[in-house]
């Protein structure tokens, strides 16, 4: 079974890190980009970041953008994201997905975790 | 990278059409034919829905169709069926190499 599961996500003080997990299993995760997407709470979807499968190349939101690190290790099978200088707005549920299409794909995600939530509160 | 537009809510009865509108720019809607729409109920995770403007995944039911005229795309949903009230999302490549989600639309079956 093709399966993402995330972990590592809890409460934290604004300007403290976390570092997120996800573990991939059921498909071959050398060969496909990963993505990060966070919903904040009763609110819509906003994508995060971005890997290439030999982790060549990252993207990110802006809002993001300096603070955040996408990683992965193929040979773990494992997408990782470290979260520094946190704010109350980073506050979410965190998923990991998979694009339906292997290689350097940005977007069209068929597979999703069950995502991790971070709070980011004093 | 300004959320794509969506209607806040539509509502329709079962049986019934309804179309949600997904407004963009020549920057991402207009300008890539990779606009995906996602089905997301209560407390799961969202699912592929539409892909590449009008594709659909396997096991999506054709009741569920995509298209794009200029820099709005439409995801329309006909024979409606109480399971398909849902928050639904459109998404779009942007010429930054980002990737950019609607606000989403609630959609109501009567």
């Amino acid at each position: 079974e093709v399966q993402l599961v995330e972990s590592g996500g809890g409460l934290v003080q604004p300007g403290g890190s976390l570092r997120l997990s996800c573990a991939a299993s059921g498909f071959t995760f050398s060969t496909y980009s990963m993505s990060w997407v966070r919903q904040a709470p009763g609110k819509g979807l906003e994508w995060v970041s971005y890997i290439r499968p030999d982790s060549s190349t990252m993207y990110y939101a802006d809002s993001v953008k300096g603070r955040f690190t996408i990683s992965r290790d193929n040979a773990k099978n494992s997408l990782y994201l470290q979260m520094n200088s946190l704010r109350d707005e980073d506050t979410a549920l965190y998923y990991c997905a998979r694009p339906l299409y292997n290689g350097s794909h940005l977007g069209t995600f068929e597979i999703w975790g069950q995502g991790t939530v971070v709070t980011v509160s004093s | 990278q300004s959320a794509l537009t969506q209607p806040a809510s539509v509502s329709g009865s079962p049986g019934q059409s309804i179309t949600i509108s997904c407004t963009g720019t020549s920057s991402d809607v207009g300008g890539y034919n990779y606009v995906s729409w996602y089905q997301q109920h209560p407390g799961k995770a969202p699912k592929l829905m539409i892909y590449d403007v009008s594709k659909r995944p396997s096991g999506v039911s054709n009741r569920f169709s995509g298209s794009k005229s200029g820099n709005t795309a439409s995801l329309t949903i006909s024979g409606l069926q109480a399971e398909d009230e849902a928050d639904y999302y459109c998404s779009s490549y942007t010429s930054s190499i980002t990737l950019v989600f609607g606000g989403g639309t609630k959609l109501t079956v009567l």
